[in-house]
């Protein structure tokens, strides 16, 4: 199986600041890389897909970029709903596994 | 409007099964994949499997291999998962999700189900 390392695993930050949050393949994934975003008692939502496209109607101060085994997400200008967790996923082979996981909480 | 709506809530005593179903609309049920997600309360998302339902064929992840089957329906567009041989650990909300094509990533989701294993 393929694990996914994401950090850090949570992360104070302020409305305004510029975020980035790590993930790293424990092979090579292509771009097969997605990533989600998901507040308390909901489903996951999707981001970003294939490591750098941004899903329809998803705020352009979500970016990613990366390949191979090392990829980035990164957030502008955080907003007050951008706080939630995030994971990502590879989708390069079964079983396609997910990060653990970084926690976005507010300073 | 895409839509995955996910039947209730469910309580199981360890050691028997459970059968989650996933009814989706506003697209054509047999053009995309269906996969299955879990998460345990606090823990991360796991990925179980997925399914594609116009052929039927599945993938599961190792883990589930021996106890986990899922299968559909296309004359309602519902898709359905189930657990055998059910414990304690496998409580869990359940996600079914949509994988866009080709790339797999999952683009709409059920809103949850939560399976409690309780004696």
């Amino acid at each position: 199986d393929i694990q996914m390392t994401q950090s850090p695993a949570s992360l104070s930050a302020s409305v305004g600041d510029r975020v980035t949050i790590t993930c790293r393949a424990s092979q090579s994934i292509s771009t097969y890389l997605n990533w989600y975003q998901q507040k308390p008692g909901k489903a996951p939502k999707l981001l970003m897909y294939t490591a750098s496209t941004l899903q329809s109607g998803v705020p352009s101060r979500f970016s990613g970029s990366g390949s191979g085994t090392d990829f980035t997400l990164t957030i502008s200008s955080l907003q007050p709903e951008d706080f939630a967790t995030y994971y990502c996923q590879q989708s390069d082979s079964a079983p396609r596994t997910f990060g653990q996981g970084t926690k976005l909480e507010i300073k | 409007q895409v839509q995955l709506v996910q039947s209730g809530a469910e309580v199981k005593k360890p050691g028997a099964s459970v059968k989650v179903s996933c009814k989706a609309s506003g697209y054509t049920f047999t053009s995309y994949d269906i996969n299955w997600v879990r998460q345990a309360t606090g823990q991360g998302l796991e990925w179980m499997g997925w399914m594609n339902p116009y052929s039927g064929r599945t993938v599961y992840a190792p883990k589930f291999q021996d106890r986990v089957t899922m299968t559909r329906d296309t004359s309602v567009s519902t898709a359905y998962m189930e657990v055998s041989s059910l414990r304690s650990e496998d409580t869990a909300v359940y996600y079914c999700a949509r994988g866009l094509t080709r790339v797999a990533a999952l683009d709409y989701w059920g809103q949850g189900t939560l399976v409690t294993v309780s004696s």
